[in-house]
């Protein structure tokens, strides 16, 4: 069974780096997919931010591209998140996920993770 | 900006019917764009229920079905159940940009 936990910080100060890891369990990343991080701001919808393939390849928001960085650390089987000069409007549940790299589809969901950025 | 446009609320009756679109700013949705659907209730993250525009996880219910309807993606829930109540995400691929775009969501009532 695959599994995603996304941890890190629940708070962040603005103008501050967000910092996020997932760890993915009952799949070795080395073997394949894309490990896409989504948001959803309270209330409102979903927001795809980006992804990484094993090999290091990423993909970003054009929204949001300037701000952020995914990276993959294969020995630990985890990939992160980076997000620099937050504002309030980045608070947010930010979910990892598991996409297909040929069939694009998206399977496996972690569990989300809230930030607030509040000073 | 590329902006995918689903219908803010449905309703339907218990037993019933009901069909949510996805339709894409730069033109009619095909299999190109590679369509996932999501179900999400309150509280939890986002359940995966079709991908590759008709295509179900081993543990979709049957009663969903994703198709191509005049130029959009499409779900269709048939025999709905009071459970279905959620809020439904479609998920399309632009290959020129490599990214993904998400639908502003349908909420769904059984009533």
């Amino acid at each position: 069974q695959v599994q995603l936990q996304e941890s890190g910080p629940g708070l962040v100060k603005p103008s501050e780096t967000l910092s996020l890891t997932c760890a993915v369990s009952g799949y070795s990343i080395s073997s394949g997919f894309y490990w896409d991080w989504i948001r959803q701001p309270p209330g409102k919808g979903l927001e795809w931010i980006g992804n990484i393939y094993h090999s290091g390849s990423t993909f970003y928001n054009p929204s949001l591209k300037s701000r952020v960085t995914i990276s993959v650390d294969t020995s630990k089987n985890q990939f992160s998140l980076k997000l620099n000069s937050v504002t309030a409007a980045d608070t947010a549940v930010y979910y990892c996920a598991r996409q297909g790299a040929s069939t694009k589809h998206v399977d496996y969901w972690g569990q989300g993770i809230l930030v607030i950025v509040s000073s | 900006q590329t902006v995918v446009t689903q219908e803010p609320s449905l309703t339907v009756s218990p037993g019933g019917t009901v069909t949510l679109t996805c339709a894409s700013s730069t033109g009619a949705v095909t299999s190109d764009y590679f369509p996932n659907w999501f179900q999400q209730k309150p509280g939890q993250a986002p359940r995966a229920l079709i991908y590759g525009t008709s295509n179900k996880h081993s543990w979709t219910p049957a009663r969903f079905s994703g198709s191509l309807l005049g130029g959009k993606a499409a779900l269709t829930l048939s025999g709905v159940q009071p459970e279905d109540e959620a809020e439904y995400y479609c998920l399309l691929y632009y290959g020129g940009d490599q990214q993904s775009v998400f639908g502003g969501g349908t909420k769904l009532t059984v009533l």
